[in-house]
């Protein structure tokens, strides 16, 4: 059965600072690797997805993540968060054999300072 | 407008009452599921799809029912509501393809027991 961890349930940044979310899962075979993000009383949006090939993935709002085999992790960054950014972060990996089933860590809250 | 429509957007009932929470989507999709999000929890899933007439429980499947007869809809059941399914409930679907899958969620359904 696929798991996934994140181990920050809150982070504070300063507007303008770089951003780490951090996210490790695990799963026997290849994993598809998922980033949504929610605001208050949202649903969820997509940010980056990956599947195969460059492990470097690019998604929307400037955000990017990599994907480590080794470490069995998908980071996600940002370079310089925006006051928009403050918003709860969900990594989720999916199992395609198992009914596209996706299983979600337990969420990051990242808080925003002016 | 293509997508997942889930309704109600908010809903409360007593404890005890039933109800059924509905999901449908547009885009053709062969696999479907619904998931209830809780504070610090993330994202669980309840029930899944892999096709019509095919269902299958998830991680907390207690107190609820699924079927399947059309590949469009994806129907939710709270046989009689306790205050522990107060949550909110998002139905999704989701293709699987060669260049991997992707899924599509609803914009959620509230749910308060009293």
């Amino acid at each position: 059965a696929q798991s996934v961890t994140q181990p920050d349930i809150h982070i504070t940044v300063s507007e303008g600072a770089s951003l780490e979310l951090r996210c490790n899962y695990s799963y026997g075979a290849t994993p598809y690797l998922f980033w949504y993000v929610q605001s208050p009383g949202q649903g969820l949006q997509l940010l980056l997805k990956y599947f195969s090939g460059d492990t470097l993935v690019q998604g929307i709002k400037g955000f990017e993540a990599e994907f480590k085999r080794s470490q069995s992790s998908f980071n996600l960054r940002k370079p310089s968060v925006h006051w928009s950014d403050a918003a709860e972060y969900f990594c989720a990996v999916g199992a395609r054999a198992a009914g596209n089933k996706l299983t979600f860590g337990g969420g990051t809250r990242v808080l925003v300072k002016p | 407008n293509a997508g997942v429509t889930q309704t109600p957007k908010f809903q409360v009932l007593k404890t005890g009452q039933s109800m059924t929470l509905q999901c449908a989507q547009d885009m053709n999709h062969e696999y479907m599921s619904w998931y209830r999000q809780d504070p610090g929890m993330g994202l669980r899933l309840i029930h899944y799809s892999v096709g019509a007439g095919i269902t299958d429980q998830g991680e907390v499947p207690n107190g609820y029912n699924v079927s399947r007869s059309t590949t469009e809809d994806f129907p939710l059941r709270l046989l009689s509501a306790a205050p522990s399914q107060t949550s909110v409930y998002f139905c999704a679907s989701s293709y699987s393809g060669a260049q991997g899958y992707g899924y599509t969620f609803g914009s959620g359904t509230r749910l308060t027991v009293v």
